[in-house]
């Protein structure tokens, strides 16, 4: 069974600070991996898409890794800001199912002043 | 203004009553997609259409149907069928199924 797992479930930093979330996937075959941000009750827009192929991507403040091989990504967030306090989504594309998708369940970030 | 809109921003039902939330989408994107969202819990997938005409259940249709009259627009019904219906719908488009995702700001239903 496909499954995506994000750790931590929760984080609180200080604003100005680093931090580094975590997404393990047992999915196969891999097609893609993305990183959503969804701000309370709003919809996920998309951060990043990485491919096999792909190592590292960045976005700004937002820089994604992927390693195909132990089946890891992260999602690192430079000095971060108050504005970062949301969710972030991993999600993995196999290509197959549905959607092709699977959606991990989140890691809920806050961002104290 | 672009984008993919859902309506209304909140929803209440009453028991035993149907409701319809809207999806519509000006990015003349083909593959549009309903998911649920319940507390700690990841997006779960109720219907897709990959074109206009054509739709597919997904892991959770139960209790839910779903319409593709228009390429632009993709509502879904909950039916009084569905025991369980409070939670945050999401809806969503891509250009062609199974590329990057496009949501909503999507609708809270809650149950009178």
């Amino acid at each position: 069974k496909n499954q995506v797992e994000q750790s931590p479930q929760s984080l609180i930093i200080l604003e100005g600070k680093n931090c580094t979330l975590q997404c393990n996937y047992t999915v196969s075959p891999f097609s893609n991996l993305r990183w959503y941000k969804q701000d309370t009750g709003r919809g996920p827009v998309s951060l990043t898409i990485m491919t096999f192929s792909e190592n590292t991507k960045s976005n700004g403040r937002y820089t994604a890794t992927l390693d195909a091989d132990t089946k890891q990504s992260s999602l690192h967030i430079t000095a971060s800001q108050l504005s970062d306090s949301a969710s972030y989504i991993c999600v993995v594309s196999s290509g197959g199912g549905a959607d092709g998708l699977t959606f991990g369940k989140g890691t809920h970030l806050i961002i104290q002043p | 203004d672009g984008g993919i809109t859902q309506s209304p921003k909140y929803l209440f039902r009453k028991e035993g009553q149907n409701v319809t939330l809207s999806c519509e989408q000006n990015l003349n994107h083909d593959a549009m997609y309903w998911y649920r969202q319940d507390p700690g819990q990841g997006l779960r997938l109720i219907y897709y259409s990959q074109i206009v005409n054509d739709f597919q259940k997904g892991d959770i249709a139960e209790g839910y149907s779903v319409s593709r009259e228009k390429k632009e627009s993709f509502p879904l019904t909950v039916t009084s069928a569905q025991k369980n219906p409070t939670a945050f719908y999401l809806c969503a488009s891509s250009v062609r199924a199974r590329e990057t995702q496009y949501f909503g700001p999507g609708t809270r239903l809650l149950v009178l």
